[in-house]
């Protein structure tokens, strides 16, 4: 069974904080996204990696970093945490660029909140 | 830019009716279209992907028309079960959405009342 695991369900920090948060997938898959989801905004894609230590931005990058030393694990990095980066993060992942393998498995979620 | 949109509503739909929702899309090299389904406070997971010529899973039938770029979503016989928010998902060559390059409409919040 496929699976996307997420480090925290639920995490609360201070303004300023640095922060990590932590995907896992147990099915080989080569790429491997970074989302937020806020009401109204719907899902807007962070980061993503397509393979070892490669990452690629997405539409909404700055103040975050990510890292991907291995292939099932892929990181996202608040540098320096800010009340507006609470919100609902999810990672997920797929097989490759090739259809039919699109389909993008997502973890359960992290709800983050700064304060 | 808005590349997927999609009604937010909600939908409040009786239990037992039919109800179909549409998606437009702006990219017209877009390749490939999937609708996602969202419970509250869940993740995203694939409902169906949506082929040319329209295609059928149980009680939802997805159709595609290129020539207006839109895609619906058609659930018939609804069940309680499936209030939840439904997501317009297309892939386009260049939609900078990265390695898929998957494009996410903000969802369609459908309530089904018994």
């Amino acid at each position: 069974d496929v699976k996307v695991t997420q480090s925290s369900r639920y995490l609360v920090k201070r303004t300023g904080e640095k922060v990590f948060l932590e995907c896992v997938q147990d099915m080989d898959h080569e790429n491997m996204f970074w989302y937020r989801q806020d009401p109204g905004l719907g899902l807007r894609l962070i980061y993503f990696s397509y393979d070892v230590k490669m990452k690629e931005k997405g539409d909404i990058p700055e103040g975050y970093s990510v890292s991907r030393e291995k292939k099932e694990r892929f990181s996202l990095i608040l540098e320096s945490a800010s009340t507006n980066q609470t919100s609902m993060y999810l990672c997920a992942s797929s097989l490759s660029t090739r259809e039919p393998s699109y389909e993008q498995y997502f973890g359960p979620g992290t709800r983050l909140t700064v304060t | 830019r808005k590349e997927v949109e999609q009604d937010p509503g909600p939908f409040n739909v009786p239990e037992g009716a039919t109800v179909a929702f549409n998606c437009t899309y702006s990219n017209s090299a877009s390749q490939s279209f999937f609708w996602y389904r969202q419970d509250c406070r869940k993740e995203p997971k694939l409902l169906m992907s949506v082929y040319s010529s329209g295609n059928e899973d149980g009680r939802f039938t997805a159709q595609l028309n290129r020539a207006s770029q839109y895609i619906s979503l058609l659930i018939r016989d609804s069940k309680l079960s499936d209030s939840a928010t439904y997501l317009c998902v297309v892939k386009s060559m260049y939609s900078g959405g990265g390695a898929d390059g998957l494009t996410f409409g903000k969802g369609t919040h459908l309530i089904i009342q018994p």
